[in-house]
């Protein structure tokens, strides 16, 4: 069974620039989540998607941040315009029920914002 | 004061050795614990799962909670060079929020 991919594993782009990041869940999990951890900092939550729908945003830092799951399958992150602090690794993570459940992560994306 | 507090480390062990890793946390609402093992470019992944307090175990892996003092620990017995890894604790309370909240992670080295 393949695990949680997520596209690309790093970018570098220019402060004001656009970036979308694409997570695939393990197929079959309703359940998706997006996290960020900041160098040196903790893993932060930023949002779940249960199926389609967005279950809970309070983790999303910003209006700059939109995250979409069209269908209820893949997933995609666009932050725009990208700002200095928005470096860090973008792990993205599902699960088969909600509350309670394994989550299982990505590899992650490392953004780096020049 | 963050909600959960971990030193970083690293921490460098010989092979063989007993590791002990901890976390302290603030929230006295966390009811579940959990290990997560994160190896270099990989996702962090659950290790342990450990519901109030007590002790688990499975192989060479232990998990600890004291509620109380609010501590937990994970001690790793026969420690190898493929445990070097960042180990990452998380918690979440039982009635609020399912999402879990993290600790910075210990980064251990397991030397030969």
């Amino acid at each position: 069974e393949a695990g949680v991919t997520q596209f690309p594993s790093h970018s570098v782009i220019e402060k004001g620039q656009t970036v979308t990041l694409r997570c695939d869940p393990i197929s079959g999990h309703d359940n998706l989540y997006w996290y960020r951890r900041v160098m040196g900092k903790e893993i932060k939550f930023l949002l779940h998607f249960v199926k389609e729908s967005k279950q809970d945003e309070s983790g999303m830092p910003n209006n700059r941040f939109l995250a979409e799951r069209t269908g209820g399958t893949y997933s995609t992150l666009k932050v725009q315009p990208a700002e200095l602090e928005d470096s860090g690794v973008y792990f993205c993570a599902s699960s088969q029920g909600g509350r309670g459940d394994t989550q299982y992560f990505g590899p992650g994306t490392r953004l780096t914002v020049l | 004061q963050k909600e959960v507090e971990q030193d970083p480390g690293p921490l460098s062990v010989p092979e063989g050795a007993i590791v002990s890793l901890n976390c302290t946390y603030s929230n006295s609402a966390f009811q579940y614990f959990m290990w997560y093992r994160q190896y270099s470019r990989k996702g962090p992944e659950l290790l342990m799962y450990t519901y109030s307090s007590g002790n688990k175990e499975d192989g060479r892996f232990t998990a600890q909670v004291d509620k109380s003092s609010k501590y937990i620990s994970l001690f790793i017995r026969d420690s190898q060079p493929s445990d070097s890894a960042t180990y990452l604790c998380a918690m979440t309370s039982s009635g609020g929020s399912y999402i879990p909240t993290f600790g910075r992670g210990t980064s251990l080295i397991v030397h030969p």
